[in-house]
């Protein structure tokens, strides 16, 4: 069973380029989570939102809750955002991960 | 500074041998995890912990054990039971009923 689907699996993109991952998933939950992965392994939270949309610099991300959807949106990507995206859904303490989005941005 | 500290950063095990990874927070967060991170896979969690004294199995637990005996330390054990231990391990920490959590840097285990 996979509670979180991502789409696509890997992504490359030239400098600039809008960018656009995309998370679905099929349990109830309280919160969803964007999570950065660096090739050193580090993994840091970008945002967690349960309902609309938050923005952090050139990062967006929005939640259907009745589609049971989120997408993370990259505005004038830049090669510093190659990373692994990994989208998580959350129910109290319980976490589901998706298998990540492995994003590479080109000068 | 807060954060959660993972030790080593590569540790080598050979057949038949128990190590253990060390996880330390000093974020004063009340709920520890272990993640096991394997290639094109999503996070699985091994363990977790809400509370000193007190943790439970995640979906991959065999092969695996845990402490909690102070609210800071986590310690996870492969132990040689672990048929295939070879992967990335993740601690991670959350504050009792927020839903924010903060990795440590991982630690990569190899079988030799």
């Amino acid at each position: 069973k996979n509670e979180v689907e991502q789409s696509p699996q890997n992504l490359t993109a030239q400098e600039g380029e809008f960018i656009t991952i995309n998370c679905s998933y099929s349990v109830g939950i309280s919160a969803l989570h964007w999570l950065q992965q660096h090739p050193g392994g580090g993994i840091v939270s970008l945002f967690m939102l349960s309902s609309g949309k938050k923005k952090h610099g050139r990062l967006i991300a929005t939640i259907n809750i009745q589609e049971k959807h989120s997408s993370l949106h990259i505005t004038a990507s830049h090669p510093r955002d190659s990373a692994v995206y990994i989208c998580a859904v959350s129910w109290g303490n319980q976490f589901y991960f998706g298998t990540g989005t492995s994003l590479t941005v080109i000068p | 500074d807060g954060g959660i500290t993972q030790s080593p950063k590569y540790l080598f095990r050979k057949e038949g041998q128990n190590v253990t990874l060390s996880c330390e927070q000093n974020l004063n967060h009340d709920a520890m995890y272990w993640y096991r991170q394997d290639p094109g896979q999503g996070l699985r969690l091994i363990y977790y912990s809400q509370i000193v004294n007190d943790f439970q199995k995640g979906d991959i637990a065999e092969g695996y054990s845990v402490s909690r005996e102070k609210k800071e330390s986590f310690p996870l054990t492969v132990t040689s039971a672990q048929k295939n231990p070879t992967a990335f391990y993740l601690c991670a920490s959350t504050q009792r009923g927020g839903e924010t959590q903060y990795f440590g840097p991982g630690t990569r285990l190899l079988v030799l």
